[in-house]
């Protein structure tokens, strides 16, 4: 079974604060995505790393792709209240590009 | 560019029923995927269309059923429905499947059952 073992589940800091959530796996993906969800709506992609080492930046987002393409990470810098939601990683296995497996999400609560 | 629609947006169902969700994909995307999303299991895969052909399927039972029309249109079937079925179920659409292809959600139908 290929899982995605994401960390923390839950994140509660204070506006301005940095924070790094983590996505793990033993097994090798092809690509892993990065999504946001809000209350009462589904999964918005925020970005997808498909090269080993890879770092994309989206403003105050950093995300980076394990050297192994087995993790990556998700580094926010001087969280905003409007960063508040669910985190979701998402990979699809090397070995089955038709499923894309889902870790369990972090919560993050940004407080102003 | 519509997103992705899904009807209805809530659902109260007693055990034993049977539901179907809906789903309307972006225009001109032929990729229907179907996801269960519960606080316990997160986001679970549960099959995908492509073309009106499920390319590929979850590990769901055979309970959970679904099938997409020659418009992309997709509907998933849950039948004799138990306690545990209640969850988010969420449709994603994409203009094909591959491996870096960007997949849209829609807002998701809570389903509830009593």
């Amino acid at each position: 079974t290929q899982l995605l073992e994401q960390s923390p589940q839950f994140l509660s800091i204070q506006e301005g604060e940095n924070l790094t959530v983590y996505c793990n796996s033993s097994s090798v993906f092809s690509s892993l995505q990065w999504y946001r969800q809000e209350p009462g709506e589904g999964p918005v992609l925020l970005v997808t790393v498909v090269t080993g080492g890879e770092v994309k930046k989206l403003k105050r987002l950093t995300f980076q792709f394990g050297d192994a393409r087995k993790d990556s990470s998700l580094h926010i810098t001087a969280a905003q209240p409007g960063d508040t939601g669910l985190y979701l990683c998402a990979g699809v296995p090397s070995s089955n590009t038709g499923k894309l497996i889902f870790g369990q999400g972090t919560t993050l609560q940004v407080k102003p | 560019k519509a997103g992705v629609t899904q009807t209805p947006r809530y659902l109260i169902k007693t055990r034993g029923q049977q539901v179907t969700l809906s789903c309307s994909p972006i225009s001109g995307h032929r990729s229907v995927s179907w996801y269960q999303q519960t606080p316990g299991q997160g986001l679970q895969f549960l099959f995908e269309y492509f073309s009106e052909t499920q390319r590929n399927k979850g590990n769901f039972p055979g309970r959970f059923s679904g099938r997409q029309f020659s418009n992309s249109r997709s509907e998933m079937n849950v039948s004799t429905l138990e306690l545990g079925d209640s969850a988010l179920y969420l449709c994603a659409s994409s203009s094909d499947r591959t491996s870096t292809d960007t997949q849209y959600f829609g807002p998701g139908t809570r389903l509830t059952v009593l």
